[in-house]
């Protein structure tokens, strides 16, 4: 069964150091997500892929965040430098992208720690 | 945007009860969606249900578009349900990232 995959599973790490997660959507997914969880609460979309273009990135802390999609298939999000708010889970989601968005299938996340 | 609005937010049964959890929602939707976060994290999709009703096993969600809500029915509810479920919906175009619910976290004792 095909499926949204992500590594690393769990990365620790100091503040003020730069970490990069990894994201491949199944394939034939024209869409890419990236959201943020914070213990407790649901998913925030931090931003969306359409091919190798940039959809939304308004909830992207752009200072510190950068996410790219080079060639419209795999797609790596880094922060640098890391600060201790930013301990959280990572979740990568992908769609075919039909209009009206399409169902969106998530991957295991990316759970960050920063000490 | 939208915004979701999951109740209750804590729901403890017995094993074999049955359950209904609800989302509302602010505006009208192009997508909702249903899911289980598992113990380590990820989210599996239950239902892609952006109006009417479906079934699958024991879990059965309705969604009325026209009043803004859904609602998922767990039956005979077995200790492997427990989790958190969250609901999830964006109001189409463009940018279709989903607004994401608190989530409801069911606690099913044996």
């Amino acid at each position: 069964e095909a499926e949204v995959a992500q590594s690393p599973r769990y990365k620790i790490t100091e503040k003020s150091q730069a970490v990069a997660f990894w994201c491949d959507p199944i394939s034939g997914h024209a869409t890419l997500y990236w959201y943020r969880q914070i213990l407790g609460q649901g998913p925030e979309l931090l931003v969306q892929f359409q091919d190798e273009s940039v959809v939304d990135d308004s909830q992207l802390p752009k200072d510190r965040f950068s996410a790219e999609r080079l060639k419209g298939v795999d797609s790596t999000l880094k922060i640098q430098p890391a600060e201790l708010g930013d301990s959280a889970m990572y979740l990568c989601a992908s769609s075919l992208g039909l209009a009206g968005g399409g169902e969106q299938f998530f991957g295991p996340g990316t759970r960050l720690t920063v000490l | 945007g939208i915004q979701v609005e999951q109740s209750p937010p804590d729901l403890i049964l017995q094993e074999g009860a049955n359950s209904t959890l609800r989302c509302n929602f602010s505006d009208s939707v192009n997508n909702l969606q249903w899911f289980h976060q598992n113990p380590w994290g990820q989210l599996i999709n239950l239902f892609y249900i952006p109006s009417g009703t479906k079934q699958n096993g024991r879990l059965s969600a309705t969604t009325v578009a026209t009043e803004r809500y859904s609602l998922l029915y767990i039956s005979s509810s077995q200790t492997t349900d427990s989790g958190v479920y969250f609901c999830a919906g964006n109001s189409g175009g463009g940018a279709d990232g989903l607004t994401f619910g608190k989530g409801t976290h069911l606690i099913i004792q044996p």
